[in-house]
């Protein structure tokens, strides 16, 4: 079934990288955008990032853009997110979501999520 | 990219009608019919629950409903059922190619 699991949380130092990996199967992956999205503990959902389904159009959040890195790979059905200079407050659980037919606002597919701590 | 507005909660009795309003400027709810809704129940992912305002994907009840006026897109959940119970976010797209999120409210069935 169409379906999407993200890998690659842990405990990370402040100032420390970390790479999320998001594994898609039961669909066509390169023909489809992909979405981050985070949700801190206790808060509410945050847009990250989008990239096209050939990987060349690639917009952020000012929140990530210049620290957070995204890519794919359409042979392996996998989405990346370097994170870069972690902050305390990128503290999340993060989901990748598949976009729709009808544009980036259009999420119909979303992963579990995976946890991201930056704490020392 | 400032959060669109939500009420933090809004409550009803089973059987009732409630209203979550989601308010942003023209440069996103009100410049584009580009307004999604989601539910999301504790330690779940979010489910896409309404689309382009007004549409409804394939298995999502006819209780909720989408709506948009102005800069305020609204989600309506008639007959309220004990398992609406959950956290809604909107979402928009926006003017800059990004997407913002609401801030989220919670749905109380009394």
């Amino acid at each position: 079934q169409v379906q999407l699991v993200e890998s690659g949380g842990g405990l990370v130092e402040p100032g420390g990288s970390l790479r999320l990996s998001c594994a898609a199967s039961g669909f066509i992956f390169s023909d489809y955008y992909i979405n981050w999205v985070r949700q801190a503990p206790g808060k509410g959902l945050e847009w990250l990032s989008h990239i096209s389904g050939s990987g060349t159009t690639i917009y952020y959040a000012d929140s990530v853009r210049g620290r957070f890195t995204v890519s794919r790979d359409n042979a392996k059905n996998s989405l990346f997110l370097q994170m870069n200079s972690l902050r305390a407050e990128d503290t999340a659980l993060y989901y990748c979501a598949r976009v729709g037919a009808r544009g980036v606002h259009h999420m119909d597919v979303w992963g579990k999520g995976t946890t991201v701590t930056v704490s020392s | 990219q400032s959060a669109l507005t939500q009420p933090a909660s809004v409550s009803g009795s089973p059987g009732q009608s409630i209203t979550i309003s989601c308010t942003g400027t023209s440069s996103d709810v009100g410049g584009y019919n580009y307004v999604s809704w989601f539910q999301q129940h504790p330690g779940k992912a979010p489910k896409l629950l309404i689309c382009d305002v007004t549409i409804r994907p394939s298995g999502v009840s006819n209780r909720f409903s989408g709506s948009k006026s102005g800069n305020t897109a609204s989600l309506t959940i008639s007959g309220l059922q004990a398992e609406d119970e959950a956290d809604y976010y909107c979402s928009s797209y926006s003017s800059t190619k990004t997407l913002v999120f609401g801030t989220g409210t919670e749905v109380t069935v009394l």
